[in-house]
């Protein structure tokens, strides 16, 4: 079974900030590993997601997000934040065989301050 | 390409009373999945089916959730009777087949208040 670890509960930031969410996961076998972002009243979006490859994994909206398996790690990353970046940001990880189903962390609301 | 759409959106019922939430997935997905969100907490899996067939329901509770997709598109997940801890916002999400690797395509979500 894997789970999935977000480290800070909420993280506010000032608009043009670079921002870090954490995202440590647990797992006995390989796996895929995902960041969805979650606007009020709306469903989840995918933001980007690792499958294999290259570690540093690139998304949408300038969110970047960097796998470290020594570290079971897969933080996300942005330069510079906006406004429109306030929201509730998720980390999940399935494993890689079969119908595996994602198991979501806790969340991490991103609060930016003008 | 319309996305996932479920109804009612918002919902409040009083417990022991019953309730039922509607889920169109998106043309041509195969795999449809039904998630609880309780406040504070990310969404968890209740129940995944492949075309009309349950793939995973180990964590849904039987003895008063139940779901079903007839003829393997859209789909309704009941509660009764529902208790107060059911309070929570139940996502709909459904993907072109059920690998692993398959992007989940999420609905808005029905808010669902217990009283």
């Amino acid at each position: 079974a894997q789970s999935v670890t977000q480290l800070d509960s909420q993280v506010p930031v000032f608009e043009e900030a670079p921002v870090e969410l954490r995202c440590n996961y647990s797992s006995s076998v390989s796996v895929y590993l995902f960041w969805y972002v979650q606007y009020p009243n709306q469903g989840l979006q995918l933001l980007l997601k690792y499958l294999s490859g290259s570690t540093l994994v690139k998304g949408i909206n300038g969110f970047e997000a960097e796998f470290n398996k020594s570290q079971t790690s897969f933080h996300l990353r942005k330069p510079s934040v906006h406004i429109s970046d306030t929201a509730e940001y998720f980390c999940a990880v399935s494993g890689v065989q079969g119908a595996q189903k994602l198991v979501f962390g806790q969340g991490t609301r991103l609060t930016i301050n003008p | 390409e319309a996305g996932v759409a479920q109804s009612p959106r918002y919902k409040i019922i009083e417990k022991r009373q019953s309730v039922a939430f509607w889920c169109n997935p998106i043309s041509g997905h195969a795999t449809l999945y039904w998630y609880q969100q309780i406040l504070g907490q990310g969404p968890k899996l209740l129940i995944q089916f492949q075309n009309n067939g349950v793939v995973d329901d180990s964590q849904l509770p039987k003895d008063r959730f139940s779901a079903e997709r007839l003829k393997g598109v859209d789909s309704t997940l009941k509660i009764q009777p529902a208790k107060l801890e059911d309070s929570a916002v139940y996502l709909c999400a459904s993907s072109f087949s059920q690998g692993a690797r398959e992007t989940q395509y999420f609905g808005p979500g029905t808010r669902l208040l217990v009283l």
